[in-house]
């Protein structure tokens, strides 16, 4: 298996502009998740999906976050509108339900001007 | 709820020297305990796991990670550092059998000295 797939691996914007993270897991895995790493922040768990439906997404940070799950091989993680404050790198990770071993993809560097 | 205290966001050693990069967690129930390394421009990846058993884990690249549970610690060591172990090193805890509630630390930056 490739791994999990992030694109794009960069992204520099507008702010106000709408941003779209992609995210393919490891094939059979149920779990993925979306995190956000930052310098002041470290590495936050935004939301995270069991067999395509949204279980916990307290760590969105507020209603212009928004992901999807439409099937168990895609994931989208959009920002609308983007703002400077949402520059980060966002991970995102599947795992097996039982194993605690999550499986990260690259990033996606988000940088928002 | 679950924490992770990782002393030190960056530590520097020689090549060739013990690498120590130390944990601790709280934890109201016995936890399950991780280090992950993230080299540069890549994701994280699972070093090493303590789930039930044997509290001396052995991970990959030489790696290992004791559980002490009276100190709450899980500290990571290698004995002897390499140049290709400059990465950055998240402890992380998580109260489950499942990735689902991994809380991690804030990271230790490992630099290697030629």
């Amino acid at each position: 298996d490739a791994g999990v797939i992030q694109s794009p691996r960069h992204e520099v914007t507008e702010m106000g502009q709408e941003v779209t993270l992609r995210c393919k897991p490891i094939s059979g895995h149920d779990y993925l998740f979306w995190y956000r790493q930052t310098m002041m922040r470290g590495l936050e768990l935004l939301i995270y999906f069991n067999n395509n439906v949204p279980i916990d997404d307290s760590g969105m940070p507020e209603d212009r976050f928004s992901a999807k799950m439409p099937n168990a091989s895609f994931s989208t993680l959009k920002i609308q509108p983007s703002e400077p404050r949402d520059s980060a790198v966002y991970f995102c990770a599947s795992s097996r339900a039982g194993n605690t071993e999550a499986f990260f993809g690259q990033g996606t560097r988000l940088t928002v001007v | 709820a679950q924490s992770v205290t990782q002393l030190g966001s960056h530590v520097s050693v020689s090549e060739g020297a013990l690498v120590l990069l130390r944990c601790n967690y709280s934890s109201s129930v016995p936890p399950y305990l991780f280090w992950y390394v993230q080299y540069p421009n890549q994701g994280l990846q699972l070093l090493l796991k303590y789930t039930t058993g044997a509290t001396l884990v052995k991970g990959i690249n030489g790696f290992e990670a004791e559980f002490k549970k009276s100190e709450t610690s899980f500290h990571l060591t290698k004995p002897s550092a390499h140049m290709s172990d400059a990465a950055e090193y998240f402890c992380a805890v998580s109260l489950i059998q499942g990735a689902q509630k991994l809380v991690f630390g804030q990271g230790t930056r490992l630099t290697i000295n030629p």
